[in-house]
């Protein structure tokens, strides 16, 4: 079965700076997607940003990047530029590419606190 | 596109009540997932259907519980005779293909 591991339940940045949150994962698939999800107290759960696991090229939404290192099994996410709307808990989550495989494997969190 | 609709938000339940939560997925998606979130946790996987079908239920409570996705109508995750332990937030979540899923506000339950 696989799992997600955050190793860091909480974090703080400084308005405007970088930081980066860790998350790792266990399967034995080579075919799969990765993503982060950002919780905010209103609960509702929104995709940062997601990674094809066939893809060597590190995927960017605007200030977030991911550092996908397909053999250490490990994928963080960077936030550039910290902003006060970013204070959420963030959630890195697996899913399969086999055909109906249907859910995605959630890590416990971390909550990401900007300071101002 | 109106995105993923659950209702209620916020639902209370005595114990021995049963819970109905609803999620109408996004226009065009076939694919439901539900999740369940307790404090402080992440979503853990409950079940998974397609149209008229359950796809895997492998994280489904064995008793109790129990879901459905009809030709016609929303989605329905069914809880029997709820205990204080089934109080949690419950995100319901589409996709049109198999790999991108967008999720709901969520369905918070508390049983008294």
């Amino acid at each position: 079965a696989q799992t997600v591991t955050q190793s860091q339940p909480e974090m703080s940045v400084q308005e405007a700076e970088t930081v980066t949150l860790s998350c790792t994962y266990d399967t034995s698939e080579s075919d799969y997607y990765l993503f982060w999800y950002k919780q905010p107290p209103s609960r509702q759960m929104i995709l940062v940003i997601r990674q094809e696991a066939y893809k060597q090229q590190n995927a960017t939404e605007n200030r977030f990047s991911v550092n996908f290192q397909k053999a250490a099994k490990s994928f963080s996410l960077k936030i550039s530029d910290s902003q006060l709307g970013d204070a959420a808990m963030y959630f890195c989550a697996y899913r399969s590419a086999r055909t109906n495989a249907g859910k995605s494997t959630f890590g416990d969190g971390t909550t990401l606190t900007v300071k101002p | 596109n109106a995105g993923v609709m659950q209702n209620p938000r916020h639902l209370v339940r005595r114990r021995g009540q049963e819970a109905r939560l609803r999620c109408s997925p996004m226009k065009g998606h076939s694919h439901v997932y539900w999740y369940r979130q307790l404090p402080e946790e992440g979503l853990k996987f409950m079940v998974y259907l397609q149209k008229e079908n359950i796809i895997d239920e492998s994280g489904m409570p064995k008793e109790r519980f129990s879901a459905e996705f009809p030709k016609e109508g929303p989605s329905i995750l069914r809880i029997q005779q709820v205990v204080r332990g089934d109080s949690a937030a419950y995100f319901c979540a589409s996709s049109p293909r198999h790999y991108e899923q967008y999720f709901g506000p969520g369905t918070r339950l508390t049983v008294t």
